[in-house]
């Protein structure tokens, strides 16, 4: 168990619709990740952010957006669904903004019908 | 553009071997660091191992390690005395300024 927990697990929506992802890292880690991950394929980054500021910003789309809120735990908004969205998001965390050493959540599986 | 190549897509392994994973990318940066991690079944992504790129000392974690070749900017990955429960996918990552960049990964089979 890293720490860092999602949810929901599982998630399965229609194209054109709009769902929140929820991600709390470990204690005491600012950082959060967001990654996407299709299937067999490797992971895409999409973006950072560390206590509360967006820091890196990677392949992620306009229909998506993600915040961080003081308690640190973050959400990722995926609008306009399309199939090609379905995939399995992870969530990671780190202590630090230099400290890369990231902790991966479960993971949330998206299904867009 | 930074890249990370991981040319081998399936690997097997007989257990108690030694097995070398490859990964090679591509960056005009001087600072990084580079990591492994594993992705079993479950699909939990663990991480395996780390690399600061100013480091010239290869790293190692237990049965892993790794020969890191800046010049050459390769980052393999040893696993000596492969045991069942390495079985997993592989990712080579790097990440420099705040970007993360993930390899395609490599399947690897210990074989019992």
């Amino acid at each position: 168990d890293s720490g860092v927990t999602q949810t929901p697990k599982h998630l399965i929506t229609a194209t054109g619709q709009r769902v929140t992802l929820r991600c709390s890292p470990r204690s005491g880690d600012l950082s959060v990740y967001w990654y996407q991950q299709s299937l067999d394929q490797g992971l895409q980054f999409l973006i950072q952010y560390y206590n509360g500021e967006e820091r890196a910003k990677g392949n992620i789309l306009e229909r998506f957006s993600a915040q961080q809120f003081p308690d640190l735990h973050s959400e990722l908004n995926l609008s306009s669904l399309e199939l090609g969205d379905s995939a399995l998001y992870f969530c990671a965390s780190s202590g630090g903004f230099l400290s890369y050493e990231q902790y991966f959540g479960p993971g949330t599986r998206l299904t867009v019908t | 553009a930074q890249t990370v190549t991981q040319s081998q897509p399936e690997m097997s392994v007989q257990e108690a071997e030694t097995v070398t994973l490859s990964c090679t990318y591509d960056t005009s940066e001087n600072n990084y660091y580079l990591f492994w991690y594993k992705q079993p079944p479950s699909r939990q992504m663990i991480l395996v191992i780390r690399q600061e790129a100013y480091k010239q000392q290869n790293a190692t974690e237990n049965r892993f390690s790794v020969n890191f070749q800046k010049a050459a900017k390769s980052f393999s990955l040893k696993i000596s005395d492969s045991q069942l429960g390495d079985t997993a996918m592989y990712f080579c990552a790097f990440v420099s300024r705040g970007q993360f960049y993930f390899g395609t990964g490599t399947s690897l089979t210990v074989i019992p």
